[in-house]
């Protein structure tokens, strides 16, 4: 079964960039899935950061959009996330997740459901000077 | 943004109790919604997807249903295990939004 594996520098100071890999084993990431990264600040709820399909195509939250890049590694079989010009506001466990679409068709329109199946177990990044 | 109201914050219950967390999202978003439960430090796991699909391995105690643009996840004969925070997320529009959250706690 897929399983995936976050890794990052832990500490980064205010005004950095952080680089974030999702190591991903069980599965390629060459399959027909999209993948995902979400943040939760320590004691708060979680945050969609964006998302990047099996071709390299992405879609990030335009409340980040100025600020990250999400790409692919197909010959280590990893995703990365590179966050620029953090603040203390970007302090958080970071995750990826994979995302499964599905077909369906409600009041007979037919549609994409999707949802975040298979998670990391999170990599905290703080930043401090 | 699709924004989502998550209610109640907070749930006290016992062992055994039956549960309902609401998620009302600010525009129509068909069946487009999940919900995830986690454990402190831990990810999010996958109950529901589709607003109603049980996701495997998942107790049948979980339940999902819409109203509209009203969604709910129920919990009968709560388990130990089930103390945890619930959230609701829609992937009908990037960027997906998820609900503040439902901590569940023990009475």
């Amino acid at each position: 079964q897929v399983q995936l594996q976050e890794s990052g520098p832990g500490l980064v100071k205010p005004s950095g960039t952080v680089s974030l890999t999702c190591a991903v084993s069980g599965g390629s990431i060459s399959s027909s899935n999209w993948w995902s990264w979400v943040r939760q600040p320590p004691g708060k709820g979680l945050e969609w950061i964006g998302k990047i399909s099996h071709s390299g195509s992405t879609t990030y939250n335009p409340s980040l959009k100025s600020r990250i890049t999400m790409s692919l590694d197909k010959s280590k079989n990893q995703i990365s996330l590179k966050l620029n010009s953090v603040t203390a506001a970007d302090t958080a466990l970071y995750f990826c997740a994979r995302e499964v679409s599905l077909i369906v068709v409600v009041d007979a329109t037919q549609g994409e459901s999707s949802y975040l199946d298979v998670w990391g177990q999170g990599t905290t990044v703080t930043v401090s000077s | 943004d699709i924004q989502m109201t998550q209610s109640p914050s907070s749930l006290s219950a016992s062992v055994g109790d039956r549960v309902t967390i609401t998620c009302r999202a600010s525009q129509s978003i068909s069946t487009y919604l999940n919900w995830y439960q986690q454990t402190p430090g831990k990810a999010p796991k996958l109950l529901i997807y589709d607003a109603s699909t049980l996701y495997i391995g998942v107790p049948s105690r979980f339940s999902g249903s819409r109203s509209g643009t009203v969604f709910t996840l129920s919990i009968s004969n709560l388990q130990p295990e089930d103390f945890a925070t619930y959230y609701c997320q829609q992937s009908s529009s990037a960027p997906y939004t998820f609900g503040q959250g439902t901590m569940l706690e023990i009475k």
